[in-house]
């Protein structure tokens, strides 16, 4: 059975503060790692599709680094605003990629204190 | 538009109802996915279609029944529900089937099975 591992659960950072957090996937028959933004009653919104070993993308303050031969990937956010409060979830796509059903982390909860 | 919507948000309905969800996107997408939250879950896959065809089934019960009438139509229809089935259903697209494609989610409709 295929597991995704986030941590941590949860997070509690002042405005302004510098955050990372992990996604742990099997690093063997790699194809890609996604990571995704819910806010609390929106819709879970993508931030980043990662293929390559040593990738790394950035998206205003947000950025993410992907190791595919040890299996990790980290997402970071600089100078944290109260508005980046959500559950961050990574996914990882099943049966080798193809078919584009992807298993979820449980998410780092994120909450940004003015 | 990059909007997937969803109706209805909320749901209340009991064990021997029949009802339906219904999810639209107009981005073109040819792959649409039906997702199943419970509380303090990940989103779990239960259906995958692409190209208006029934790509995976998630070995979910018969009484989840979903339909795909046009490619930017997606259905889930309920029948004889049970309480365990309480959850958000948040469906999703994407431009093709693939776990390189980043999935478009919509906002989801919140299920109470009395």
């Amino acid at each position: 059975i295929l597991n995704v591992e986030q941590s941590p659960q949860s997070l509690h950072v002042q405005e302004g503060d510098s955050t990372n957090f992990t996604c742990s996937f099997p690093s063997s028959n790699f194809y890609a790692l996604h990571w995704y933004r819910w806010e609390t009653a929106k819709s879970p919104e993508a931030l980043f599709v990662m293929t390559l070993n040593g990738d790394e993308k950035k998206k205003g303050r947000i950025s993410a680094t992907l190791n595919t031969k040890e299996g990790y990937s980290y997402l970071y956010i600089k100078g944290s605003q109260p508005e980046d409060s959500a559950t961050y979830l990574c996914a990882f796509p099943n049966y080798g990629g193809s078919q584009g059903n992807l298993i979820f982390g449980k998410g780092t909860k994120l909450s940004v204190k003015p | 538009d990059t909007e997937v919507t969803q109706t209805p948000k909320h749901l209340v309905m009991g064990m021997t109802n029949k009802k339906s969800l219904k999810c639209e996107q107009h981005m073109g997408h040819r792959a649409m996915y039906w997702y199943k939250q419970k509380a303090k879950k990940p989103p779990e896959l239960m259906f995958v279609y692409s190209y208006e065809k029934l790509s995976i089934n998630e070995s979910v019960p018969s009484r989840f029944s979903p339909e795909c009438p046009n490619s930017s139509l997606l259905n889930l229809h309920l029948h004889a529900l049970q309480p365990e089935d309480s959850a958000l259903y948040l469906c999703a697209s994407s431009p093709s089937q693939g776990g390189g494609n980043e999935q478009f989610f919509g906002p989801g409709t919140r299920l109470t099975v009395l």
